[in-house]
């Protein structure tokens, strides 16, 4: 199966700049996905297929993946961006793959 | 607007079966998509269970394949989700959603349904 790794947790001054990663083997031959998830409710996509962003997600939301590592940068943090945020791809065998999650924390 | 909203027994008992249903409103499942099951047990990260496109097209986590059956409806705009054989590894907040035009991300979700799994 194809495996994704997130760091447990990431801290951000309020109004700075979050990167939260999401590594994996060859990811950058992949489409990436991200959503953030608040306490007690459903995942929102946020990010599809590596930079693209739904309607409705700020602009502060962007993505960046090549080689290993995939990224979600969330520029002028703000205490409503604290949630859990997941990476996600689809593979050809092990169709979809969510990573372990991230928790972000905006101080 | 595409609204998802799953249901079922919020308690099954071990050993049993664990059966839900996603409403979809707001698109006709009969126009196409993939429509799949996600799962996340108590402080624990997101799990794909499987997805299904027609009747015949359903595909499954390999770690639960065994024991899930997806399938799909469209006189009646739902899908359903069974797990056989569950256990207390099984209790979770499962999700329903629809998957992109890609089909390899989930656009649309269901708010989740928590299932406990205990005598």
């Amino acid at each position: 199966s194809y495996e994704l790794t997130q760091p447990l947790s990431v801290s951000v001054a309020l109004g700075q700049t979050a990167r939260i990663t999401c590594g994996g083997s060859d990811i950058g031959s992949k489409s990436v996905h991200w959503y953030q998830q608040k306490p007690g409710q459903a995942p929102v996509l946020v990010i599809y297929r590596d930079t693209n962003r739904p309607s409705g997600i700020p602009e502060r939301f962007s993505g960046s993946n090549s080689g290993n590592t995939a990224t979600l940068t969330i520029t002028r943090a703000q205490v409503g961006d604290e949630a859990d945020y997941y990476c996600q791809v689809w593979d050809s065998t092990t169709r979809m793959a969510f990573g372990g999650g991230t928790n972000l924390t905006v101080l | 607007q595409v609204q998802l909203q799953e249901s079922g027994p919020g308690l099954v008992k071990p050993s049993e079966t664990l059966s839900l249903t996603c409403v979809v409103s707001g698109y006709f499942m009969s126009s196409g998509y993939y429509w799949g099951w996600i799962r996340q047990p108590p402080r624990k990260g997101l799990e794909w269970i499987g997805s299904i496109y027609d009747p015949g097209s359903a595909h499954y986590n390999p770690s639960l394949k065994s024991r899930v059956t997806v399938s799909v409806d469209t006189s009646k705009n739902q899908i359903s989700l069974k797990v056989t054989s569950v256990t207390a590894a099984d209790t979770a907040v499962y999700y329903c959603a629809r998957q992109g035009d890609g089909p390899d991300y989930f656009d649309y979700w269901g708010q989740g349904t928590l299932v406990t799994v205990s005598s």
